[in-house]
């Protein structure tokens, strides 16, 4: 099946800062990615649809100014946690629809778990 | 919009066989998953279905009802591998949703 990477795996960081976690597909171009998050023994949240060359589609209570979701090329998108705080800790899941394939069936990266002190 | 509802837990015995079921209403349907999640670890395709009927794939079957929105999971010959969490997914035009998720246990 398609190939989706995340970058990073995982990431720790001071509350107030930034983060920006990367979505690829590797062999296959994705005009369409899914954000999820995920809390502990929770299923996964859909954040919001990023579309390649357009604004993302946003996801009802989902700030789309604290996450900036950028998809410029076919094969990669950005998800920007802005101002993270602690309880923006979660596991952060992408995925993606290779085109080739006949059903829906989407290809999930494996997760950046972010963790706000 | 979408309801997606499955049991929260599930426990079971080696080699034995389990059904996970899963209802679901949703104003557009574009075919049905089930994936499966350990913990900390992204989802992994088990199975899809878009028509009525049972898709069967070595221990693991799907079975979908449009009809009545219906769908379930069975699992043969259980190992102690197979304890994870199984997710029921609807897929709309655009997206995909997911259910909260079965936990399922396999015990000795």
């Amino acid at each position: 099946g398609a190939v989706v990477s995340q970058h990073p795996s995982w990431v720790i960081c001071k509350s107030g800062t930034s983060v920006k976690i990367e979505c690829r597909s590797l062999d296959f171009q994705a005009t369409t990615m899914f954000w999820y998050r995920q809390f502990p023994k929770q299923s996964l949240m859909l954040m919001a649809t990023s579309n390649e060359g357009s604004k993302a589609t946003y996801e009802q209570g989902v700030e789309k100014d604290k996450f900036l979701i950028n998809h410029a090329s076919l094969t990669l998108s950005t998800l920007t946690v802005t101002s993270a705080h602690p309880e923006d800790s979660s596991f952060y899941i992408c995925s993606a629809r290779d085109p080739r394939e006949r059903n829906n069936e989407q290809f999930f990266g494996p997760g950046t778990r972010l963790t706000v002190l | 919009g979408q309801n997606i509802d499955q049991p929260t837990e599930m426990t079971a015995t080696e080699g034995a066989i389990v059904q996970i079921n899963c209802t679901y209403q949703t104003s557009g349907f574009n075919g049905l998953f089930w994936y499966q999640q350990h913990a900390g670890e992204a989802p992994t395709f088990l199975s899809y279905n878009v028509l009525d009927g049972l898709e069967e794939k070595g221990r693991f079957s799907s079975f979908l009802s449009r009809s009545k929105g219906y769908s379930y999971l069975l699992l043969k010959e259980l190992q102690m591998k197979d304890s994870a969490s199984y997710l029921c997914a609807v897929s709309g035009l655009n997206d995909m949703r997911f259910g909260a998720g079965t936990r399922l246990t396999v015990k000795p």
